[in-house]
């Protein structure tokens, strides 16, 4: 049974293009979040929710919009991709007030 | 200065040798400090908790120093399969602040 599963695992898209990626968690974990890691390795948070809820929005273009329609879902939707955007795309999870990330197996985006 | 910075390597080392990293953080009100390790083309996955009184779990042994801002992790007898990047994160305050990951030391073991 995977923990946090996310689809697709690999996207090639065209700049300009809407796309989105898909996250589920099956550990009843209250907490969830989306990751950026760059083609340099640095992985920086982009967005948390807890229990549906926008807890935290680092500084992320518009573009980039979460969806939530339960605390075992968390949607990453992208407007207008640019080249900028390709990386790879890691959802986690945690419990609340527990500060361990298990991450799902990464979506990676490539725009061309 | 980065929040949580460390030598991005790469470390080369023999089989059995024993290898030490380094990193440290910017934040002294940090509260929660870890080791995730990350496969090449994986997600992070969590190696271990850092506690002030340092901390073994078999071959890895990991410490914080809070005066100087410093974490370690020592991996003694290295394996290849110990061959990834090892990722010092920290967490800034208690509850729903983010962890901040640094940018990862490589390993690799060779035969």
């Amino acid at each position: 049974d995977t923990a946090v599963s996310q689809t697709p695992k690999y996207l090639v898209t065209q700049m300009g293009n809407d796309k989105s990626i898909k996250c589920e968690q099956n550990l009843g974990h209250d907490t969830m979040y989306w990751y950026k890691q760059d083609s340099k390795k640095f992985l920086k948070i982009m967005f948390s929710y807890n229990n549906k809820e926008l807890i935290i929005n680092e500084t992320v273009p518009n573009r980039f919009s979460p969806k939530s329609p339960d605390k075992a879902h968390l949607n990453l939707h992208i407007n207008s991709l640019e080249l900028g955007d390709s990386a790879v795309y890691f959802c986690a999870s945690s419990q609340v007030g527990e500060d361990v990330l298990t991450f799902g197996a990464g979506s990676r985006l490539t725009v061309l | 200065r980065k929040e949580v910075e460390q030598d991005p390597g790469p470390f080369n080392v023999p089989e059995g040798a024993t290898v030490a990293f380094n990193c440290t953080y910017s934040n002294s009100a940090s509260q929660s400090f870890f080791w995730y390790r990350q496969d090449c083309r994986k997600e992070p996955k969590l190696l271990m908790s850092v506690y002030s009184s340092g901390n073994e779990d078999g071959r890895f042994t990991a410490q914080l120093n809070r005066a100087s801002q410093y974490i370690s992790l020592l991996i003694r007898d290295s394996k290849l399969s110990d061959s990834a990047t090892y990722l010092c994160v920290v967490s800034p305050l208690l509850g729903n602040t983010p962890l901040v990951f640094g940018k990862g030391t490589r390993l690799s073991v060779i035969a």
